[in-house]
């Protein structure tokens, strides 16, 4: 059974730096792409970016200069590092299995964690 | 960026057929999925490559499009129906359309 599970500061300050760990089981790191995608009031739903299977990360052009994808595959966790924050960060951060063979869609999502940048 | 254009909400009433669409700002072929939220819930996958029906959801719901102009059909729609969908495009990094609020009557 595939589980995502992300687990998260909640409360950021703005300047600081977000780290948030997402846990997996039910299949490898090694077998599938990672994705990370977020939802602000001010955006929506954005794609953050994602690490392969073989471990090489690609990331969207908004947040390229702040963020940082990583994974342990021997804990079954991938991490999501950003820095430089600010309140229009403020959201709910999900990690996000693409399918087999795949990766530009979400076929399995965790629940989720509410992160809220604010002094 | 592709940017993705969706009505912001609509309301039907239980049995009927709903039509739900989706306008890209250039073609993206037929790598476009759809995606179903309930509050407080994170999203579902319902359709895949524009008019695959992902594994568990309910044949009520199918896809179709390509090129530039896209939809979800829930066909007969259920009170539990009652979310935000949202469609995603793969062509040209990841996108995602702003969503629709269904209302069920």
């Amino acid at each position: 059974q595939v589980q995502l599970k992300e687990t998260g500061p909640g409360l950021v300050q703005p300047t600081q730096t977000l780290s948030i760990t997402c846990t997996v089981s039910g299949f490898s790191l090694t077998s599938y792409y990672m994705q990370w995608v977020r939802q602000t009031p001010g955006k929506g739903l954005e794609w953050m970016g994602f690490i392969r299977s073989g471990g090489s990360t690609e990331y969207n052009s908004e947040f390229k200069s702040r963020l940082s994808i990583s994974r342990d595959t021997s804990k079954n966790q991938v991490f999501l590092k950003m820095n430089s924050l600010k309140t229009e960060d403020t959201g709910v951060y999900y990690c996000a299995r693409a399918p087999s063979g795949s990766w530009g869609w979400f076929a399995y999502w965790g629940q989720g964690t509410l992160v809220t940048v604010s002094s | 960026d592709t940017v993705l254009t969706q009505s912001p909400a609509l309301a039907v009433s239980p049995g009927e057929r709903v039509t739900i669409s989706c306008r890209a700002s250039e073609s993206v072929s037929t790598l476009m999925h759809w995606y179903q939220q309930k509050p407080g819930q994170q999203p579902t996958l319902l359709i895949y490559l524009a008019s695959n029906l992902e594994s568990g959801v309910p044949a009520r719901f199918s896809g179709s499009g390509s090129g530039t102009d896209f939809t979800l059909t829930i066909d007969p729609v259920e009170a539990d129906d009652t979310a935000t969908y949202y469609c995603q495009q793969s062509w040209n990094e990841l996108t995602f359309g702003s969503g629709t609020k269904l209302e069920i009557k």
